[in-house]
């Protein structure tokens, strides 16, 4: 199973873009990068994924470099809102119906005023 | 998006008692729901993959007659904490997965489960 490494924290200055970097140097073929965030106390909440192509949407970007060996999300103008840990997932088949995400401990991203 | 819905957001309970923790999906069919704890300042760890009509999937070390998962339908499956003693206190989490192919999971807002 491919697992990832990100820096334990990262500190970022309110309406600066946040770039948290994730690496995944052992990931398959056919595995996804997926990133979630987790809030104190409250559920993750889903962010964005991708295979290989960068992808964008109304809550972040990520960036796989051609290797596919690492990401980086991008939060481009974060508020306080956006303080949270965030988490680098490669997805892993279990089964033919079930597929398990392995978490690590993620980033614990602080966005400063 | 998807709303997944978990009550009760904390519980305390004394110690031997049972404790049962729904979750719903509001809006979509969930053929596949997980269970995790979480304990202070660690990650999330997967107890259970439930799939609706059929018994549950347990990780390894967890106890499948101490965690009791029922997903009697497509959008509610039920987590039961049984004899729950100190050491079970944790932050309990379901997710669901809509359909399959799916690949993004809608997360509960989580149990504090505090056992005296």
């Amino acid at each position: 199973d491919a697992k990832t490494t990100q820096p334990p924290s990262m500190d970022c200055a309110e309406g600066r873009a946040a770039n948290l970097p994730c690496n995944h140097s052992t990931i398959s073929g056919n595995e996804y990068v997926y990133w979630y965030r987790q809030i104190h106390s409250q559920g993750p909440q889903y962010i964005i994924h991708g295979l290989k192509n960068n992808e964008t949407n109304e809550m972040a970007s990520l960036i796989i470099t051609e290797d596919r060996k690492s990401s980086t999300l991008i939060l481009p103008h974060a508020t306080l809102r956006d303080t949270a840990v965030y988490y680098c997932i490669v997805r892993v088949a279990r089964d033919g119906n079930n597929r398990k995400l392995i978490w690590g401990l993620g980033t614990s991203l602080a966005v400063n005023p | 998006g998807a709303v997944v819905s978990q009550h009760p957001s904390r519980v305390i309970c004394k110690s031997g008692t049972s404790v049962k923790i729904e979750c719903r999906s509001l809006d979509f069919q969930a053929t596949t729901m997980f269970w995790y704890r979480q304990f202070p300042k660690q990650s999330l760890m997967l107890m259970a993959t439930s799939n609706e009509g059929s018994k549950a999937t347990y990780e390894q070390g967890v106890e499948k007659d101490k965690f009791l998962i029922n997903h009697a339908s497509l959008t509610l499956s039920t987590l039961t904490v049984t004899s729950a003693h100190p050491e079970d206190s944790s932050f309990y989490i379901c997710s669901a997965r809509r359909g399959n192919g799916n690949e993004k999971l809608f997360f509960g807002s989580g149990t504090q489960l505090s056992v005296l």
